[in-house]
């Protein structure tokens, strides 16, 4: 079976950096997301690994550790806005190309002035 | 261009009776998925389709939901006979054959009384 494990919520400070961390067991792998979902609105794609290491793009980073099935998402410079549930989902891994997503149950962020 | 959508956005219904929520993939998209996601509860995987084939039914929770998809394009979840535990938000995502991304609609909010 499938299990994706992430703390339910953290807080964290206005200008700060906060990791939000991670971790699978599953029978496979092809690929590793992370979406961000403010209260009432639809999930929206923030990053995508499949191998091991770091992808940066602007405030946010994800990282990726296949052996340890583990992943941070790492949240520089921290706005208000920031404040929403951040959602760790791997991939089917029965498929090669699409395939649904298993969502584990998503951190909630609060980010203070 | 235009996103995903769905409707109805929000939809109360007594148990018992059926229902139908509609999803409009943005053009293009041959992948289709519906999920739901239960108050507190993380994103559960419904259904995949693949143009007008579903390939993985698996997160049907019963024989009471149904889904079908026409023309690559639009797709009906039906749900029949609802129970109290079907209430959730039911979010459908599309994405491009092949496609990392899956761009999720804004869900419709289904409320069983």
């Amino acid at each position: 079976g499938q299990n994706i494990d992430q703390p339910t919520e953290m807080t964290a400070t206005e200008g700060a950096i906060v990791q939000i961390n991670c971790t699978y067991q599953t029978s496979g792998f092809n690929g590793l997301f992370w979406y961000q979902q403010h209260a009432g609105e639809a999930p929206t794609f923030l990053s995508y690994n499949v191998l091991d290491g770091l992808e940066e793009k602007g405030r946010f980073s994800s990282f990726l550790s296949r052996s340890k099935g583990y992943s941070y998402l790492l949240l520089k410079e921290l706005q208000m806005k920031d404040s929403a549930s951040y959602l760790c989902a791997v991939r089917d891994p029965f498929y090669n190309q699409g395939g649904k997503l298993i969502f584990g149950q998503g951190t909630e962020l609060s980010v203070k002035p | 261009g235009a996103g995903v959508s769905q409707s109805p956005s929000n939809k109360v219904t007594e148990k018992g009776k059926d229902v139908e929520l509609r999803c409009d993939p943005i053009s293009g998209h041959t992948a289709l998925y519906w999920y739901r996601q239960s108050l507190g509860q993380g994103l559960e995987f419904l259904i995949y389709f693949q143009g007008n084939s579903a390939p993985d039914k698996s997160g049907l929770p019963s024989d009471r939901f149904s889904a079908e998809r026409t023309g690559g394009s639009v797709s009906t979840l039906t749900i029949q006979r609802t129970q109290q535990e079907d209430s959730a938000v039911y979010l459908c995502a599309s994405s491009l054959a092949g496609a990392n991304e899956q761009y999720f609609g804004p869900g419709t909010r289904l409320t069983v009384t």
